[in-house]
């Protein structure tokens, strides 16, 4: 079946503007993950959502990061004021309800110039 | 202190040998480990997860989980050029935590 889809998979962006980046998660995965990675570096937790309960944005660096999931599948993460050190990978990840099997999209790649 | 280490690398192996690679972690409390793999310009894909202490084996793969040391390996048998890639060490933090932490990650060649 379809795996997780992510876009743009690429993004220029100039400090200061918004974007956006959208993730399609597996069809009935009721949870879903942002992470962030950046050149030569491990993965970092972003936001986490699960079916209808309050998202867990313990990972998000700043109030400039925000993220939604509408309808309890697609989700939007945007940033607003983009920063140089903004530019990274952006992965999403679903799960169906075992946190422990988490399927990764094949991410953005953000550059803020 | 990161919670997660790895070795970075990168760590070349010949052909047909055993690829060993480590990580430790900081939080004694995590209950689950995982080993991802990730191709250049590739998101991750997971290998291998593990709960219990000692060894579980898929394949050419073998996990290790030592809790009272803080440390996981994983051991590639046989290793093949398409084993090479990066190599994800990530934990589960104890409490109700759902997201996983993860290492920076070794970087594997295996040399024909």
């Amino acid at each position: 079946g379809a795996g997780v889809s992510q876009s743009p998979s690429n993004k220029v962006t100039e400090k200061g503007k918004d974007v956006e980046l959208r993730c399609d998660p597996i069809s009935g995965h009721t949870a879903l993950y942002w992470y962030r990675q950046s050149l030569g570096q491990g993965l970092e937790f972003l936001i986490y959502f699960q079916g209808n309960s309050a998202p867990d944005k313990s990972g998000l660096p700043s109030d400039r990061f925000s993220a939604e999931r509408t309808g309890g599948s697609v989700s939007t993460l945007t940033i607003q004021r983009t920063q140089q050190e903004d530019s990274a990978v952006y992965l999403c990840a679903s799960s169906l309800g075992n946190p422990d099997t988490q399927y990764f999209g094949p991410g953005t790649r953000l550059t803020v110039l | 202190q990161k919670e997660v280490e790895q070795n970075s690398g990168p760590l070349s192996v010949p052909e047909g040998a055993i690829a060993s690679l480590n990580c430790t972690y900081s939080d004694r409390g995590s209950q689950s480990f995982f080993w991802y793999r990730q191709y250049s310009g590739k998101s991750p894909e997971l290998i291998m997860f593990i709960y219990s202490n000692g060894d579980k084996e898929d394949g050419r793969f073998t996990a290790q989980l030592n809790k009272a040391s803080q440390y996981v390996s994983l051991l590639i048998r046989d290793s093949q050029p398409s084993d090479s890639a990066t190599y994800l060490c990530a934990s589960r933090p104890s409490g109700s935590a759902r997201q996983l932490t993860f290492g920076s990650g070794t970087q594997l060649t295996v040399l024909p």
